[in-house]
This record gives structure tokens, sequence and C-alpha cells, in this order.
């Protein structure tokens, strides 16, 4: 039972164009979202994250939308760069005494094009 | 502040052998969770654990898999008998309270083969 599910798998984008990447969770008892960063051969590192009380977060040229009746939160890189190349995971942690455990989505490769 | 230190960064191992991979939590940080990443796939959650205690190890598989926080030195996750399905990286994050801000280590490549 995958219970953040994340798209797209890869996403190709110009330098100076909008990423975005779409998740989506099930679990209703989840209360906080974090995106994280990975490069190749490094450990995930905690990007932005969002807690359901707002609909939007920013900082810098990363915002998270959130919709919390469609279950849905996205990750938008405003004028991408080709160092933003790297694959980007959504994450999500429930409320309450498990609020340490972090459930993954599978990932998106962002590659940005000089 | 070194960040959460885990080592090796590589490890191969025949099917069969050990595996032992270590975590150092940032400093201050007595609060320790394993994951696990397999080719193309998000991580997964392994196992929690505070300074002698195991919290929650309900992503641990239940065989020949291991975890310790001992009250001295890094926390230890252990393979016994290794099969080429353990082949992943395996990542420690660590925390100063027991919620999910918490900051990964670069991990652990294991090959079995």
């Amino acid at each position: 039972q995958q219970q953040v599910k994340q798209s797209p798998q890869s996403l190709i984008v110009q330098k100076g164009g909008i990423s975005i990447i779409n998740c989506a969770y099930e679990n209703t008892a989840f209360d906080y979202f974090p995106w994280y960063q990975q490069f190749p051969g490094k450990g995930p590192a905690l990007l932005i994250a969002i807690r359901p009380d707002v609909s939007e977060k920013k900082e810098g040229r990363f915002t998270i939308s959130f919709n919390k009746s469609a279950k849905q939160f996205s990750l938008h890189i405003m004028d991408s760069q080709p160092g933003d190349s790297a694959t980007y995971f959504c994450a999500a942690s429930p409320s309450g005494g498990s609020n340490y455990k972090l459930t993954f989505g599978k990932g998106t490769l962002l590659t940005v094009n000089p | 502040n070194a960040g959460v230190m885990q080592n090796p960064r590589h490890l191969v191992r025949r099917r069969g052998q050990e595996a032992r991979l270590r975590c150092s939590p940032m400093k201050g940080h007595s609060h320790v969770y394993w994951y696990r990443q397999l080719p193309e796939e998000g991580l997964k959650f392994m196992v929690y654990l505070q300074k002698e205690n195991i919290i929650d190890e309900s992503g641990m598989p239940k065989e020949r898999f291991s975890a310790e926080f001992p009250k001295e030195g890094p926390s230890i996750l252990r393979i016994q008998q290794v099969v080429r399905g353990d082949s992943a990286a395996y990542f420690c994050a660590s925390s100063p309270n027991g919620q999910s801000g918490y900051t990964f280590g670069s991990g652990t490549r294991l090959t079995v083969v």
C-alpha cells in the first residue's frame, strides 16, 4: 500500500522554467508534509515543509501548495537552475505518537537543462 | 557541527556474511532513525531508537536485522546472513526530539554479491 503517491517520475525543464512536482496522500492522520532534495551519493536534505493549517508556504524559489480537501500537495521551483537537478521526494508524517515516522513518495528525478 | 555521520560509505558483503552499519548522530541529538532505500524507490522507515532503547521497530524485517543505540558510541544496524535483496542504501537520521524534522546522513550503500 503506497500511502504517498508522487508524480511525475522524471521531469526535464529548461533553465529559468518552473518545475512542478505533485504528491497525493491517503492517510488523513498526516499533518506534516516535507520535501527532500537528494543529490547522487548523498542523503536527503530537508528543503521545505508545510502543515495543513496553511495552503501555501514559500521559501526563496521554492513553494509548497497544499490542498487539504483533495489530499494533495505540490512543490513548485521557480526560475529553475541546473544546480537544482536532483531527485525530489515528498513525504508525510502523522500527528500523535508516531509523528516521527515519515512515509516517502517514490521520488522525481529533475533535470534542468542549461 | 559535523552532521550525521555514517560509515562505511560503501560496503560489499558476500551472501551469508554479516553487515554492520554505523551511525553517529548530530551533537546533542539522542533520537536516531534508520531508513532503507531500494533502487528507484523512496525511503522506507525501519526503526527508531533513543539511547539504549528501541522505540519503534515496526519497519524492520523480523529476521536477520537488528539495531542498537548504546549509551556510549554510535547506533549500529546489523544484518546477519545477508542476501542479495538486502542490497540497498541505508540512511540514518537524527533529531533532538522525537519528531520528523530530522537530518539525514549520507548513507551506507550495501552491495551483496
